[in-house]
């Protein structure tokens, strides 16, 4: 699976739209983008993930670049409950098994 | 419908001696997938199962082992503890549907974790 790379750390204010960026580069036709993020003493919660067009759920935003080397994730209003380690994953479901976490962005929400 | 529960919550072992983890999926889920996670790092694939057969396995030695049960929970076995096994212990279970173009969908649902610590 191709690797991906993300901000060590981030950090917001509260109620304040957040950003987070995720370069993968090295992406194949058949990989699709995820994002999990981890809650302190829980485990990952699936978050979002799309292909090629931008995806929208309730908990969050995805922007795709054209050229599918990037995306963003987008939380529309981050409140103190989304402080969390953010992992965006690149999986191809045609032949990968695991999932490939790097050590994603650690997200600090300021009140 | 209860998520994916683990077993036990923490554990503590010393050097050389094994221990069973254990991990009941969502009901209807038929893989489950089991991860290390060190301290300050992401979740590190160990092995997945489905329908009772192993699907994939990560670069981990043979000290590990896993086996998925006819009800599809699952036990992870680790021999010979070593210090450096210290780590939480993450089950993962997840429905693989079939999406357009013949891909394969799958969102993976993860449990608390087992929290490990060899002394």
């Amino acid at each position: 699976d191709a690797k991906t790379t993300q901000p060590n750390s981030m950090e917001s204010n509260e109620e304040e739209p957040v950003h987070l960026p995720c370069n993968h580069s090295t992406i194949s036709g058949t990989d699709y983008i995820h994002w999990y993020r981890q809650l302190p003493s829980q485990g990952p919660e699936y978050v979002i993930h799309g292909l090629t067009s931008n995806v929208n759920n309730r908990m969050a935003s995805l922007a795709i670049a054209e050229d599918r080397k990037s995306s963003t994730l987008i939380l529309h209003r981050a409140t103190l409950r989304d402080a969390a380690v953010y992992y965006c994953i690149l999986r191809d479901l045609n032949t990968g098994n695991q999932f490939y976490f790097g050590t994603g962005t650690s997200l600090t929400v300021i009140p | 419908d209860a998520g994916v529960t683990q077993s036990p919550t923490h554990l503590i072992k010393t050097r050389g001696q094994h221990v069973t983890l254990r991990c009941s999926p969502i009901s209807g889920h038929k893989s489950v997938s089991w991860y290390q996670q060190v301290l300050g790092q992401g979740p590190q694939f160990i092995f997945q199962y489905y329908e009772k057969e192993e699907r994939g396995r990560g670069n981990f030695p043979d000290r590990f082992s896993a086996r998925q049960f006819p009800n599809y929970s699952s036990e992870l076995n680790v021999n010979a503890l070593l210090l450096g096994d210290s780590a939480l212990y993450l089950c993962a279970s997840s429905l693989v549907r079939q999406g357009g173009q013949g891909r394969k969908r799958e969102k993976l649902f993860f449990g608390s974790g087992t929290q490990l610590s060899v002394l």
